[in-house]
């Protein structure tokens, strides 16, 4: 069964990068796209972007400025960066396996608070 | 971009009805649409892709229709545990966008 797991700070300063680390467990990240989404309390989800075992990524372009999205395969893991944070960047972060149809396994998701 | 809309946003129904909640797209997205549920403090779940394939695990009275830019997902008699918000999620383009979602809630 592949689960994911979040990890990161809960507590990001305005102006400060956000750094979050998704860990994939019972299966390999070499296939497959593996996204990042986020929900600001009480709203709806936000795609932030997308990245293949390989390198190959995708963005949302109202972040693209401010996002990055890495992967190492010999840890199983995937990166966010969000540099230049405000207060509307709080939200629960959630990593996913998108499949090409659809996001089928989810970590758990990790809030983020941009606050100082 | 892509835009998607959903309708109703909100919506009260009780055990047994058969709910219909639909998405729009703003342009032609062929098939390339998925529907998740997300219960409170809980990541989404993928229920159908591909507008009507059915999640393994996900049961028989889910169902989706639809192709271009209209789509209907359809629960058939609603249970207990269905109550929870709904997403739609458009994957024709390389830039993924999300419905504002339903919120199905108990009457």
């Amino acid at each position: 069964q592949v689960q994911l797991q979040e990890s990161g700070p809960g507590l990001v300063k305005p102006s400060e990068t956000l750094s979050l680390t998704c860990t994939v467990s019972g299966g390999s990240i070499s296939s497959y796209y593996w996204s990042w989404i986020r929900q600001p309390p009480g709203k709806g989800l936000e795609w932030i972007g997308n990245i293949y075992y390989s390198g190959s990524t995708n963005y949302n372009p109202s972040l693209k400025s401010r996002v990055t999205i890495s992967v190492d395969t010999s840890k199983n893991q995937f990166s966010l960066k969000l540099s230049s944070v405000t207060a509307a960047d709080t939200a629960m972060y959630y990593c996913a396996r998108d499949t090409g149809l659809g996001m089928n396994y989810w970590g758990q998701g990790t809030l983020v608070t941009v606050s100082s | 971009d892509i835009q998607m809309t959903q309708s109703p946003s909100s919506l009260s129904a009780s055990v047994g009805d058969r709910v219909t909640i639909t998405c729009r797209a703003s342009q032609n997205i062929s098939s390339y649409l998925n529907w998740y549920q997300q219960k409170p403090g809980k990541a989404p779940k993928l229920l159908i892709y591909a507008a009507s394939s059915l999640q393994s695990g996900v049961p028989s009275r889910f169902s989706g229709s639809g192709s271009g830019t209209d789509f209907t997902l359809t629960i058939s008699s609603l249970q207990p545990e269905d109550f929870a918000t709904y997403h739609c999620q458009q994957s024709y383009s390389t830039f993924f966008t999300f419905g504002p979602g339903t919120k199905v809630d108990i009457k």
